[in-house]
């Protein structure tokens, strides 16, 4: 496996279930990333993990857990969503350079729908 | 914070024929520039970025952007569409954000359509 894999690609989900999605990067990067993908929206950020410590959580509802054991690994848990929770949630990660840009390289991103 | 604003939601094109898709950010502090394009189920890949130097600069499949401060603009070109550039196109600008980590703050999206 090469980049950023994702798993699973496609998954539907009942609003009392409870899953997790699954993020793994091959690139020996320090910073991994969730982000929510909705139709004519922005990207919107949701966590940020770097050196394995969160530093970003964009007032993300809390049904939302996200966890990173390690540098490859990034998981997002998810429990009693909602309809509108629906969308493409795609992994990032990138070497963290505090003196200059950090280009993110992208998974090809879980579609989520909730019924 | 930064903004990034692409006016122009879809941009339809016949194939050979030039194309520009535009896109302005709202600071005009130092800032690094991206684009990216994304393939139907597919994740983003980067097509090109602008850090310092050159105002004009080139990236993959034949695209360039003209970083243009003054406009606080990064519009991006190719002088030659294919069918196989059919794909969403984001504009993305760094920034700090009160966390002092840099972060990517998007644009909505271009959906670039290329037809015979």
């Amino acid at each position: 496996e090469t980049g950023v894999t994702q798993t699973p690609r496609h998954l539907v989900m009942g609003m009392t279930n409870k899953k997790s999605l699954k993020c793994e990067q091959h690139l020996g990067h320090n910073a991994m990333y969730w982000y929510k993908q909705s139709a004519k929206k922005p990207l919107e950020l949701m966590f940020v993990y770097s050196l394995e410590e969160r530093v970003e959580n964009n007032s993300v509802p809390s049904r939302f857990s996200p966890e990173c054991p390690n540098s490859s690994h990034l998981f997002l848990h998810l429990h009693t969503l909602q309809p509108e929770d629906s969308a493409l949630y795609l992994c990032a990660s990138s070497q963290v350079l505090r003196s200059s840009y950090n280009e993110q390289f992208f998974g090809p991103g879980t579609r989520l729908t909730v019924l | 914070a930064q903004s990034v604003t692409q006016l122009d939601s879809q941009v339809p094109v016949f194939e050979e024929a030039p194309v520009e898709l535009r896109c302005n950010y709202s600071s005009s502090v130092s800032v690094y520039l991206f684009w990216y394009v994304q393939y139907p189920n597919q994740g983003l890949q980067l097509l090109l970025k602008y850090l310092s130097g050159s105002t004009l600069v080139k990236g993959i499949n034949g695209f360039e952007a003209e970083f243009n401060k003054s406009q606080t603009s990064f519009h991006l070109r190719k002088p030659s569409v294919h069918i196989s550039d059919t794909a969403e196109y984001f504009c993305a600008v760094s920034d700090r954000g009160n966390t002092g980590f840099q972060k990517l703050v998007f644009g909505t999206g271009t959906r670039l359509l290329v037809s015979p």
